[in-house]
């Protein structure tokens, strides 16, 4: 299994900032996701990154919005850029892995973002 | 469009079995997932079943059915501690990306 952290864990920003989140992953890990939930709500993907290639990202997420970067097999960030109270979510990095096949991912703890 | 279908709440008493059911509406299928996630916490993997059948692992079990595009979790002798969101999730490609359901809020009550 793989251990993930992110920093920072909470922040709390005001509008048309942006904050880079980061996520460390203890082994390397070809691809990492990047999600955004709302509290009580499902996951939506933001985009996946492999090392050594640009970011995909999925309907409704574009990279001037979120960049992303994947320096190396362990690290990423999200940026979060010109926010909105819209953004306020919980970001959640996680890696593929594990006995469970294409199954299954591990999360790092997550990052509450609440914008004001 | 892609779609997975899961009850948004089921209740239950400690001590007994509840299952909950996911119906999937996908244009490729690799898999199905089940994820727990504790309020506040993160989402932590269940089972995969990319086979039709049960696989059970210890008090929790998950079935497949690919020609029915169904699948559910069963959880036993269930504790105070099983209550959580629970998602089916399924894998739709070769890569590792997931499609996920709206979560089950599970409530076990004394």
């Amino acid at each position: 299994s793989a251990v993930i952290s992110q920093k920072p864990s909470r922040d709390i920003c005001q509008r048309g900032t942006s904050l880079t989140i980061q996520c460390q992953v203890d082994s390397q890990v070809t691809m990492m996701f990047w999600y955004r939930q709302q509290p009580g709500q499902s996951l939506t993907l933001i985009a996946t990154a492999n090392q050594g290639s640009e970011a995909t990202y999925e309907s409704g997420f574009v990279i001037d919005k979120f960049p992303i970067s994947r320096p190396n097999l362990t690290f990423s960030t999200l940026t979060v850029s010109n926010m909105s109270p819209e953004d306020s979510s919980i970001y959640l990095c996680s890696v593929e892995g594990g006995a469970g096949g294409r199954g299954e991912q591990f999360f790092g703890p997550g990052t509450r973002l609440t914008v004001l | 469009g892609q779609s997975l279908e899961q009850p948004s709440e089921v209740t239950a008493v400690e001590g007994a079995i509840v299952q909950i059911n996911c119906t999937y509406q996908t244009s490729g299928f690799y898999g199905l997932s089940w994820y727990q996630q504790h309020d506040g916490g993160a989402p932590t993997f269940l089972s995969y079943n990319a086979l039709d059948g049960l696989e059970e692992t210890g008090r929790f079990s998950s079935f497949l059915s690919r020609s029915d595009s169904y699948g559910y979790l069963l959880l036993q002798e269930l504790q105070m501690k099983d209550s959580a969101s629970y998602f089916c999730a399924v894998n739709t490609d070769s890569n590792y990306q997931l499609i996920w359901g709206a979560g089950t809020k599970l409530i076990i009550k004394p």
